[in-house]
């Protein structure tokens, strides 16, 4: 089946530097990509949508300068999270609909950020 | 953003007993999707049901959906410890976005 492979799966960094986390499509042409946020019991917020060769969209309250987008090709996304602060700790995921809407869609492992 | 409510909140059954979770949405959908979550991991698809489909079974899972009332149940009978997890409903858009409930937490006693 699908597969999107998402790395690093745990990364704790320094208030200020820049971390990147990476979802990478190992079997199928992902030409959009999904990036949800999760706090611990909560459910998956969605933060942004990746095209393949275009801007990102982000959901109303998501900083684009602060977590940028970059879908460079066809089977890697990448999220970058910019100068972070400790509110930024959470769990990144995300997600690609590799045959469409109604199919189920696949989702990377996530990535526990954690900003010290 | 999210679609609907899930309720309950948390389960906690024995192993062997059925575990119910249901899931109410808002919008008009195409199809109903389910996914697991097991702690600290990425989410699993698990069944979807389309909209004109009332119910669904794959191995020891059952949903149901009704359109009428807006709303979708996910059973998984004769449960075992490898079902504790989070379980979460789905819907997903017409530019593709898929909308979670709140999710349920199941907890499966040995």
């Amino acid at each position: 089946g699908a597969v999107v492979s998402q790395h690093p799966s745990r990364v704790i960094c320094k208030s200020g530097t820049s971390v990147k986390i990476e979802c990478r499509s190992l079997d199928f042409q992902a030409t959009t990509m999904f990036w949800y946020r999760q706090f611990p019991k909560q459910s998956l917020m969605l933060m942004a949508t990746s095209n393949e060769g275009s801007k990102a969209t982000y959901e109303q309250g998501v900083e684009k300068d602060k977590f940028l987008i970059n879908h460079a090709s066809l089977t890697l996304s990448t999220l970058t999270v910019t100068s972070a602060h400790p509110e930024d700790s959470s769990f990144y995921i995300c997600s690609a609909p590799h045959r469409g809407t109604n199919y189920g869609y696949t989702f990377g492992s996530g990535t526990r950020l954690t900003v010290v | 953003s999210q679609q609907g409510e899930e309720d309950p909140q948390a389960l906690s059954i024995q192993e062997g007993e059925n575990a119910t979770m249901n899931c109410s949405y808002k919008t008009s959908i195409n199809n109903l999707q389910w996914y697991r979550q097991n702690s600290g991991r990425g989410l699993v698809h698990l069944i979807l049901i389309r909209s004109n489909e009332r119910e669904k079974h794959s191995g020891r899972l059952r949903v149901t959906l009704d359109t009428s009332k807006k709303s979708s149940s996910l059973l998984i009978t004769a449960s075992r410890a490898a079902d504790t997890a989070s379980y979460f409903c789905a819907t997903p858009s017409n530019d593709y976005k898929l909308s979670f409930g709140a999710g349920t937490t199941v907890t499966v006693r040995a």
